[in-house]
């Protein structure tokens, strides 16, 4: 059975700083693996989707690299801010069952 | 483009009572998909429907069902509520059945009393 870990459960670190946050999984056979922020009480809000066959997807200061044959993705965020502050959940859509598993998330707080 | 909507964005029920919920998809977009949000449990995923037909479940009893209309709009229905169904209901729409990039709406958050 596929299961998504994600650690720490959460980072407080100074404005500024690079970060890296940790999605791990047991099973290879997967079809994408996307990054989402959430906001207290808030929706989910798509960062970046990497397919199975990308080893990396950017977007402004956001990097996702994936790795297939040890089961990790890692989510890099440049030059923090702020603004950045909130919980960061990975998922991944699983060949066997076709449907999104969820990490538990990492919560993210960014110190001015 | 106008992202999916969630409607109600806050409902009160009592336990026994029934409760419907909306979403509109972001135009375009043929698949919705349900999950349930609880601090205990994180995400987990109730169904997805695409073509107005389900096309996968989750590990939920039959109290929870849905349906989808043909202009994409979809409804989820939770009969019986019991104060464990108290949680934040997230639908996402994507373009394409199963695994596509999913788009997610403000959530409704129900609270059964």
């Amino acid at each position: 059975k596929q299961e998504v870990t994600q650690i720490p459960a959460a980072l407080s670190v100074p404005e500024g700083e690079n970060l890296v946050l940790n999605c791990s999984f047991t099973d290879s056979a997967i079809y994408n693996l996307q990054w989402f922020r959430q906001d207290p009480g808030k929706g989910l809000t798509s960062l970046l989707l990497i397919q199975s066959s990308q080893r990396e997807q950017t977007s402004g200061r956001l990097n996702a690299s994936l790795d297939k044959s040890s089961g990790r993705s890692t989510l890099y965020i440049a030059a923090s801010q702020p603004g950045d502050s909130a919980t960061y959940l990975c998922a991944l859509w699983e060949s066997s069952n076709y449907q999104l598993i969820w990490g538990a998330g990492t919560k993210l707080i960014i110190k001015p | 483009k106008a992202g999916v909507t969630q409607t109600p964005r806050y409902l009160i029920k009592t336990r026994g009572q029934q409760v419907t919920l909306s979403c509109s998809p972001i135009s375009g977009h043929r698949s919705v998909s349900w999950y349930q949000q609880t601090p205990g449990q994180g995400l987990q995923f109730l169904f997805e429907y695409f073509s107005e037909t389900q096309r996968n479940k989750g590990n939920f009893p039959g109290r929870f069902s849905g349906r989808q209309f043909s202009n994409s709009r979809s409804e989820m229905n939770v009969s019986t509520l019991e104060l464990g169904d108290s949680a934040l209901y997230l639908c996402a729409s994507s373009q394409i059945q199963g695994a596509g990039e999913q788009f997610f709406g403000p959530g409704t958050r129900l609270t059964v009393l």
